[in-house]
């Protein structure tokens, strides 16, 4: 049974700093790999979605790696502003397009 | 703009009473989904819905039941409300574009509180 598992829980930095969120999953044979945000309260909202052939994917600030053979996944965001605090979740890909969830990373970017 | 839309922000239910939450997504998605999410738990898949008319357990199915009877829908349904069915419950969508998979999208959550 796949595994997703999100370092660190929780995390803090000061505005400005670049930073990674980290994803390891424990099954390799995975179709792709999506990473979300979600804001208290509400629903998800997708950041961006590397498929198992992809090496990573960039959207604006963020930037996203995908490592199959080691089971790993990076999302990097770069000069963190107060609106990226958040919580990422990672999400792994398997048959039927159904996802499983890593318990997600909590952001909060300080001024 | 894509949008998957859930019925209510939050419900109030007794326990024992029939529930329905409604998903509609305007996207012509050939999935969906239904997830729930709780403290330290993350995000647990429920049930989903490979087309119009199908459905597959997922992970934890106990205690609840889906209809899909139009391509656009996804119901789910509790039958018999319990406090332990007191969460955040998400639906999502998703499609294939040339054989892949796409990004999923969810909707806003339903905040369902039995007492």
């Amino acid at each position: 049974k796949q595994e997703v598992t999100q370092i660190p829980a929780a995390l803090s930095v000061p505005e400005g700093e670049n930073l990674v969120l980290n994803c390891s999953f424990t099954d390799s044979a995975i179709y792709n790999l999506q990473w979300f945000r979600q804001d208290p309260g509400k629903g998800l909202t997708s950041l961006l979605l590397i498929q198992s052939s992809q090496r990573e994917q960039t959207s604006g600030r963020l930037n996203a790696s995908l490592d199959k053979s080691s089971g790993r996944s990076t999302l990097y965001i770069a000069a963190s502003q107060p609106g990226d605090s958040a919580t990422y979740l990672c999400a792994v890909g398997g048959g039927g397009n159904k996802l499983t969830f890593g318990t997600g990373t909590q952001l909060k970017v300080e001024l | 703009d894509v949008k998957v839309t859930q019925s209510s922000r939050y419900l109030v239910k007794r326990t024992g009473e029939k529930v329905f939450l409604e998903c509609v997504q305007d996207m012509d998605h050939e999935n969906m989904f239904w997830y729930r999410q709780d403290p330290g738990l993350g995000l647990r898949l429920i049930y989903f819905s490979y087309d119009v008319k199908m459905k597959e357990k997922g992970d934890i199915p106990e205690g609840y039941s889906v209809s899909r009877e139009k391509k656009e829908r996804f119901s789910l349904i509790l039958e018999s409300a319990s406090t332990n069915q007191t969460s955040m419950y998400l639906c999502a969508s998703s499609s294939y574009i040339r054989g892949r998979q796409t990004e999923a999208f969810f909707g806003q959550g339903t905040r369902l509180t039995v007492v």
